[in-house]
């Protein structure tokens, strides 16, 4: 079957890094996005990985590891408006997203 | 540009009543999707569209019906609504299906059937 692990939750310091790991299995494979959700919010697209190493986009940052079944976002110079959910989703051979439950970042000061 | 909007924004329904919500994007995208997002649970794909006048079934379509009458609409339909189907529903778009085109999404829409 096809299955998305994140953590479920995860809290850090404002100004400091963090690394959100995405492991998956899936029928196939399309390449890999990465979506923010804030809470009350509809999910928006930060990143697309479709082959391996590391994808760099301001303080914002994706890697991915075909091999592994392993992707990380790491979010540098954490900001508070980084409070969200972090949605990791694969896409499978049929171009469909297999979306994972999310990881709640909390941010503090 | 308003890119995708949903209608409503939420809404309280009585079980066994029916209720379609709207949703309409102006960025001439040929595919549609809507999604439901449960807690503690990954989006899941209710229905989708390939272009204008064909839809399809997703992970989740059992009780729900949708429509693609021409580009920028496609309304979500809820025949005879079960206490189960409280969510919160996304409408998304994308340029095309069968490809890594990003997927654009609404506001979405809050349901809560009692």
């Amino acid at each position: 079957g096809q299955n998305i692990d994140q953590p479920t939750e995860m809290t850090a310091t404002e100004g400091a890094i963090v690394q959100i790991n995405c492991t998956y299995q899936t029928s196939g494979f399309n390449g890999l996005f990465w979506y923010q959700q804030h809470a009350g919010e509809a999910p928006t697209f930060l990143s697309y990985n479709v082959l391996d190493g590391l994808e760099e986009k301001g303080r914002f940052s994706s890697f991915l590891s075909r091999s592994k079944g392993y992707s990380y976002l790491l979010l540098k110079e954490l900001q508070m408006k980084d409070s969200a959910s972090y949605l990791c989703a694969p896409m499978d051979s049929n171009y469909q997203l297999i979306w994972g439950a999310g990881t709640k970042l909390i941010i503090k000061p | 540009t308003a890119g995708i909007t949903q209608a409503p924004t939420s809404q309280i329904l009585a079980a066994g009543r029916s209720m379609t919500l709207r949703c309409t994007q102006d960025m001439r995208h040929n595919a549609m999707y809507w999604y439901r997002q449960d807690l503690g649970l990954g989006l899941r794909l209710i229905h989708y569209s390939n272009t204008a006048g064909t839809t399809g079934k997703g992970e989740v379509p059992d009780g729900y019906s949708v429509s693609r009458a021409n580009t920028d609409d496609f309304p979500l339909t809820l025949a005879s609504a079960v206490p189960s189907q409280t969510s919160v529903y996304f409408c998304a778009s994308s340029d095309s299906m069968g490809s890594t085109d990003t997927q654009y999404f609404g506001p979405g829409t809050r349901l809560t059937v009692l």
